[in-house]
This record gives structure tokens, sequence and C-alpha cells, in this order.
């Protein structure tokens, strides 16, 4: 079975700091790897993913995160946050091998992320 | 703009009521899917549509149920058995079930009981 875990419910960062949002995994195959955001009272939006190949993923809004496979960690990362990246931040994984309706994306629980100005 | 639609945004449900939450998408994408939304608990996976006219139970599916008679539309009900409907509901598509696709959501449908 796929799990994702975010061991942080909340992570404070002043503004122009850099910030990191963790995220853990489990599969039993190989991993595809999502981070996606939320706004308040709004959808998610789509961040980056990792599939396979360079272990750092840039995305939109100048997040990356990188991927470590003997810790099976996935953590995002932006080198200098903005009061505006703060929101709801999700982690999802889907196993390589799973099947059925296994292999629909698993999400971990979120990490609110607060930017102080 | 391409993107999902849900609809209504605030729905209100009475005890022993059924409610439908629309989801249209106009990105010609084959799979879509529900999620429900709990403080705390990231997102459940209630159904989800890989082709028109078929679709399958995700991981909370009792208590509710979808048609997908047309590619843009997924409409899910979520009828009187589920007796903690109290949620913030989210529509998802993707082009595809493949492993490597992200999926596009809406903006979501907060229900609430009366």
């Amino acid at each position: 079975a796929q799990s994702v875990a975010q061991p942080e419910d909340q992570v404070n960062v002043a503004e122009g700091n850099p910030l990191t949002v963790k995220c853990t995994y489990s599969v039993s195959g190989n991993p595809y790897l999502f981070w996606y955001v939320q706004y308040p009272n709004r959808g998610l939006q789509f961040l980056l993913k990792y599939i396979t190949g360079d272990n750092l993923v840039k995305g939109s809004y100048g997040f990356e995160a990188e991927f470590n496979k003997s810790q099976t960690s996935f953590h995002l990362k932006k080198p200098s946050a903005l009061v505006s990246d703060s929101a709801l931040y999700f982690c999802a994984v889907r196993d390589s091998i799973s099947s059925g309706s296994a292999r629909q994306l698993t999400f971990g629980s979120g990490t609110q992320l607060t930017v102080l100005p | 703009d391409g993107g999902i639609t849900q609809s209504p945004k605030y729905l209100f449900r009475k005890e022993g009521q059924n409610v439908t939450l629309s989801c249209e998408q106009n990105l010609n994408h084959d799979a879509m899917y529900w999620y429900r939304q709990d403080p705390g608990q990231g997102l459940r996976l209630i159904y989800y549509s890989q082709i028109v006219n078929d679709f399958q139970k995700g991981d909370i599916a009792e208590g509710y149920s979808v048609s997908r008679e047309k590619k843009e539309s997924f409409p899910l009900t979520v009828t009187s058995a589920q007796k903690n409907p109290t949620a913030f509901y989210l529509c998802a598509s993707s082009i595809e079930t493949g492993l490597s696709q992200p999926q596009h959501f809406g903006d979501g449908t907060r229900l609430s009981i009366l």
C-alpha cells in the first residue's frame, strides 16, 4: 500500500528566508510524487512532480523539490519566501506497481505555511 | 479559459435529503475524480471515472453516488445514507489515469447540514 506523511502541520518562516516543507512516502514499487498548493476556499493547484531522472525538480512560482530515494523523502523548497506563499501545501504519491483504485493519488494531511512579513 | 467548474460554491442539506454537486470540465480530459476534504485529513477519494459511462469506487464511496453520461460532466450525489456529509468537496480531472499525470482541480463545494 502507498502512503505519504507530512510531519509538520504548521511551518512559519520569515519573508526572504528559505523555506522547506517536508514529505516522506512509502511505496512498494517506484514513487510518482506531486506537490500541490491550496489557498483558502479554493481548489488545489499543481506545483511540480517527480517521475524519474534528476532528483531536483523545478516547478511553478520558484518552488523546487528534492527527491531522496534512500530517505524516501520529497521535500518542497524555495530559496526566498514571499508573504503570498502562505497557503496549505499537499504532497501526494502514486505507486508504480499499484492497480485499480490504488493507482490513484494518496495525499498527505497538508502543511500550513505562514510567511511572516 | 479551460478549467473545471463546480457549483454551487455553498450547499446546505436537510436531514433525509439527497443533494447533487455539479462538476463540469472543458479541458477534454478523460478522467474525472471526486474528493472529500476534512480539516487535518488531506483529501480522500470518493469516486473516479476513467471514461464515459464507467466509474469506480474510491476509498470512501459509501453514501455517495455518481454518473458519467458525458465526458464533460461528473455530478456527485450525497445521499441521506451519508451520515456525516459536512465537508469541502473537490472535483478534479486529468488527461487520463496514467501514473505521471497531475490532476487539475475545481474550486470546490462546501456542504453543510441544516
